[in-house]
């Protein structure tokens, strides 16, 4: 059991180039979110997951796109890579949504991404 | 605006004594709170969590107290060991079912 499992785990990028963030997970979990933490500041959601094929945008969505093909994957795409996307990302999963001790997000160990 | 605080970026306590860790919050419709620890390189684990029906949460060496008047949750750690250095997150939801709001965290260091 693997968990949440994020690549790559550092990626340089020039100013508008794309890529993609690719997480999976094996928990067999309904949701699953994106998150950047910059630094000195806390955890910010990007986009979230509710089952394969649904997706909502969180907090800071500009400059991302994702996809929910499956249960187990929840790919970020940057498009047009900025300065302002250097980060570092973090997905996460859990069983359910809201309060509740079965809502426990599980993370992935971060992607660090700089933008030059 | 933010609507988890943690006002306190750093935190430094001895090895054996207790470690208190705050958070404030702002949002009355939040009735969940979590606490996630991360070393650095690692995603956040969860830690313990407190539902708004209770004021207190024990885990271990690990204690979360609610006042919900206050709107502030702290965070016990007793006895603090060299191995709980680390960035503490607080985080909160609604039962209505909304995402996690992280605060931005409280470094802890604990010396032997």
């Amino acid at each position: 059991n693997a968990g949440v499992t994020q690549t790559p785990k550092f990626r340089i990028l020039k100013i508008g180039q794309s890529m993609t963030l690719q997480c999976t997970q094996d928990m067999n979990h309904n949701y699953m979110y994106w998150y950047r933490q910059d630094p000195g500041m806390g955890l910010k959601l990007i986009y979230y997951s509710v089952g394969a094929g649904i997706t909502d945008k969180g907090e800071v969505p500009n400059g991302y796109n994702v996809s929910r093909s499956t249960t187990e994957d929840f790919p970020l795409r940057l498009e047009l890579a900025a300065p302002s996307q250097t980060s570092v990302y973090f997905c996460a999963s859990s069983y359910s949504f809201g309060g509740g001790s079965y809502n426990e997000q599980f993370f992935g160990p971060g992607t660090r991404l700089t933008v030059l | 605006d933010q609507q988890v605080k943690q006002n306190s970026p750093s935190l430094s306590v001895q090895e054996g004594r207790i470690s208190i860790l705050n958070c404030d919050y702002t949002n009355s419709m939040f009735d969940y709170f979590l606490w996630y620890k991360k070393y650095p390189a690692e995603g956040p684990t969860f830690l313990i969590s407190i539902s708004s029906i209770k004021d207190k949460n024990e885990d271990g060496r690990f204690t979360v107290f609610l006042n919900k008047s206050a709107k502030h949750l702290s965070l016990h750690i007793v006895p603090s060991q060299p191995g709980d250095s680390a960035v503490y997150f607080c985080a909160a939801t609604s039962q209505a079912g909304t995402a996690l709001i992280f605060g931005k965290g409280t470094t802890l260091s604990v010396s032997s």
